[in-house]
């Protein structure tokens, strides 16, 4: 199976600041890159996804970059707000359906 | 539309027990996915259906666990017996043409 890491765990920005978080996975046959947000007590909710004949996408203040010869795709938010606290996962998978999920990496954005 | 609808959304049972946990997928997504979070393992996908049919069941973690999907608009997760080790929050999710999963609120279970 697909073996996905992700860093940091927790990460701590202050307002305004951006944060960026990486997924490095082994299996080179996934082709679908999402990144998950999972707010406490509540369900992981789709945030931006890269497919794997792209390498950037940007949503707004989101944007995910895809190296897939090097096997990492990373997660980037700008100009961060205190609503963006919460705890992002990367779920790397394989044609939308088999997906493996980081551990997740638990953001606070301090105002 | 109303989104993924999970049943019951919190079950406290004892150990050795039947929990039968339910879901509704959206209306015209043929596929639909039960993963459980646990603070130890993380987010796993236990098993997917397309059109009512299991397609991978690779993750489901042992003989306790079953699913099915008798039509279009329900699932259903049974532990028997349960045990423990069973407690996490279980979600169930559902695509259509696109490639976006959509989480259900999850199933809070508690085996004492």
């Amino acid at each position: 199976g697909e073996n996905v890491e992700q860093h940091p765990s927790t990460l701590s920005v202050q307002e305004g600041d951006s944060a960026v978080i990486k997924c490095t996975y082994s299996d080179s046959a996934s082709n679908y890159f999402p990144w998950y947000k999972q707010e406490l007590g509540k369900r992981p909710q789709l945030i931006i996804d890269i497919r794997s004949n792209v390498g950037e996408k940007k949503d707004q203040r989101i944007a995910v970059t895809l190296n897939k010869t090097a096997k990492h795709f990373s997660l980037h938010i700008t100009e961060t707000q205190p609503e963006d606290s919460a705890v992002y996962f990367c779920a790397p998978g394989l044609n939308f359906n088999k997906f493996y999920f980081g551990s997740g990496t638990k953001l606070n954005v301090k105002p | 539309d109303a989104g993924v609808i999970q049943s019951p959304r919190h079950e406290v049972t004892e150990m050795g027990q039947e929990v039968t946990l339910r879901c509704k997928p959206i209306s015209g997504h043929d596929y639909l996915f039960w993963y459980r979070q646990t603070m130890m393992r993380g987010l796993e996908l236990l098993i997917y259906f397309n059109n009512n049919v299991p397609i991978d069941d690779s993750g489901m973690p042992e003989d306790r666990f079953s699913a099915k999907m008798p039509n279009a608009s329900f699932s259903t997760l049974k532990i028997q017996p349960s045990e423990p080790r069973d407690s996490a929050v279980y979600f169930c999710a559902s695509r259509g043409r696109t490639d976006t999963q959509y989480f259900g609120p999850g199933t809070r279970l508690t085996v004492l």
